[in-house]
């Protein structure tokens, strides 16, 4: 079956700019993680939907950073005024209710220029 | 942000050797997860552990989720050349969804 899509793979921008990343969850998959990963690191959590809610946004840095799922499935992560340190991958997860077994997709690999 | 402690950093080894590579906190996590990933990709689900103590595996990989639900432990028995790739372990706390992971294993088999 279909695993989790994430488009564009790469998206290449200059400094202020305003982004959008989205991402394609695993059918019946109820649950939505965004994270960001850094050269050399491991995954950072930003933010985790349940339906079309966002249960927790801790993991966001900072209110440049904003993402919805207004239908329950799609998610689209935006980020505003964008800076050279949001250069990072980011990826998308999702799992079944109940399950705290995350499957990720491929990323998008964010340059800010 | 917060990470577990990963150990080691990077392992070189000869095809066949079987590898261990573990992971700490000083939390208590819930569930913990082995990740692999290869240059490119995402992150891939290797095995799942959601009890202390348990055991699991899949082929030739072992996990354990420790006694005490501060650590992990991945084994990797027979490497393949296919084993090659960066091993990553995650947790999850209580009543939490979100996975705190660690900073990555990078193995690299020698023919």
């Amino acid at each position: 079956g279909a695993g989790v899509s994430q488009t564009p793979s790469n998206k290449v921008t200059e400094k202020g700019k305003y982004v959008e990343l989205r991402c394609d969850p695993i059918s019946g998959h109820t649950a939505l993680y965004w994270y960001r990963q850094s050269l050399g690191q491991g995954p950072e959590f930003l933010i985790y939907f349940q339906g079309t809610g966002a249960a927790d946004d801790s993991g966001l840095p900072n209110d440049r950073f904003f993402a919805v799922r207004p239908e329950g499935s799609v998610s689209t992560l935006k980020i505003q005024r964008t800076e050279r340190g949001d250069s990072a991958v980011y990826l998308c997860a999702s799992s079944s209710p109940g399950y705290n077994e995350q499957f990720f997709g491929p990323g998008t690999r964010l340059t800010v220029l | 942000g917060q990470q577990l402690n990963q150990s080691p950093q990077s392992m070189f080894i000869q095809e066949g050797e079987d590898v261990s590579m573990n992971c700490t906190s000083s939390s208590i996590f819930n569930t913990w997860l082995w990740y692999k990933q290869d240059p490119g990709e995402g992150p891939v689900l290797l095995i799942a552990l959601y009890k202390a103590g348990e055991l699991t595996s899949n082929g030739r990989l072992t996990a354990q989720f420790g006694i005490t639900r501060k650590d992990s432990f991945l084994n990797i028995s027979a490497s393949i050349p296919s084993d090659v790739g960066i091993y990553f372990c995650a947790g999850a706390g209580q009543g939490a969804q979100k996975l705190v992971f660690g900073q990555g294993t990078r193995l690299t088999i020698n023919p």
